[in-house]
């Protein structure tokens, strides 16, 4: 089965830093450039970050650049995300997906979603 | 960036109604143009992909259509199992901006 899992969520101050995983499994995870979406409570969805399959390549939204760093481990099958310099408008539900097509980067429906993994930035 | 708008922002329509969501982008962005549906508590899902292909596994009442700024997503007979919010996204250009949501409710 094709999944994703993310862990790593928490509660951490402002200022704070924190680093999110997402294991993936049932498919070749070398193959596909990765995303981080996040979603804040009660609102909309908003993409934070893309790292091609080599992990080569990476952007970000401009709300989390300079903040933000995203790795994968392709002998691991896991992505990241570290997080610092954390701001309570960081607090949002983080999603790790998956595009659809192999070899795109960036410009791809997410096919795969995990279930999320909730940052919460709070004193 | 390219921003997405939808519109209704939110919906309410009663079983076996058809429903059409449209969702407008600030610049041409050809059919890369993507429709997920998300229940509350659960992570997004990938229906609609490059405009009007249907990703696998999503029922035939499902459909998309539009190119270059205007896109819509139709379901054509409203089943319980469809209420939820809805989300266009571009993928032309990285960020990969999403709509801000069509809440779509029972009348």
């Amino acid at each position: 089965e094709v999944q994703l899992l993310e862990s790593g969520g928490g509660l951490v101050q402002p200022g704070g830093s924190l680093r999110l995983s997402c294991a993936a499994s049932g498919f070749t995870f070398s193959n596909y450039a990765m995303n981080w979406v996040r979603q804040a409570p009660g609102k909309g969805l908003e993409w934070v970050s893309v790292i091609s399959r080599t992990g080569g390549t990476t952007s970000y939204a401009d709300s989390v650049k300079g903040r933000f760093t995203v790795s994968r481990d392709n002998s691991k099958n896991t992505l990241y995300l570290q997080m610092s310099s954390l701001r309570a408008e960081d607090t949002a539900l983080y999603y790790c997906a998956k595009d659809r097509l192999g070899g795109s980067y960036g410009v791809d429906a997410f096919d795969i979603w995990g279930q999320g993994t909730m940052v919460t930035v709070s004193s | 960036d390219i921003q997405m708008t939808q519109s209704p922002s939110s919906l309410s329509a009663s079983v076996g109604d058809r429903v059409t969501i449209t969702c407008r982008a600030s610049q041409t962005i050809s059919y890369n143009l993507n429709w997920y549906q998300q229940k509350p508590g659960k992570a997004p899902k990938l229906l609609i992909y490059v405009a009007s292909s249907l990703q696998s596994g999503v029922p035939s009442r499902f459909s998309g259509s539009g190119s270059g700024t205007d896109f819509t997503l139709t379901i054509s007979s409203l089943q319980p199992e469809d209420f939820a919010t809805y989300y266009c996204q571009q993928s032309h250009s990285t960020p990969g901006t999403f709509g801000q949501g069509t809440k779509l409710e029972i009348k």
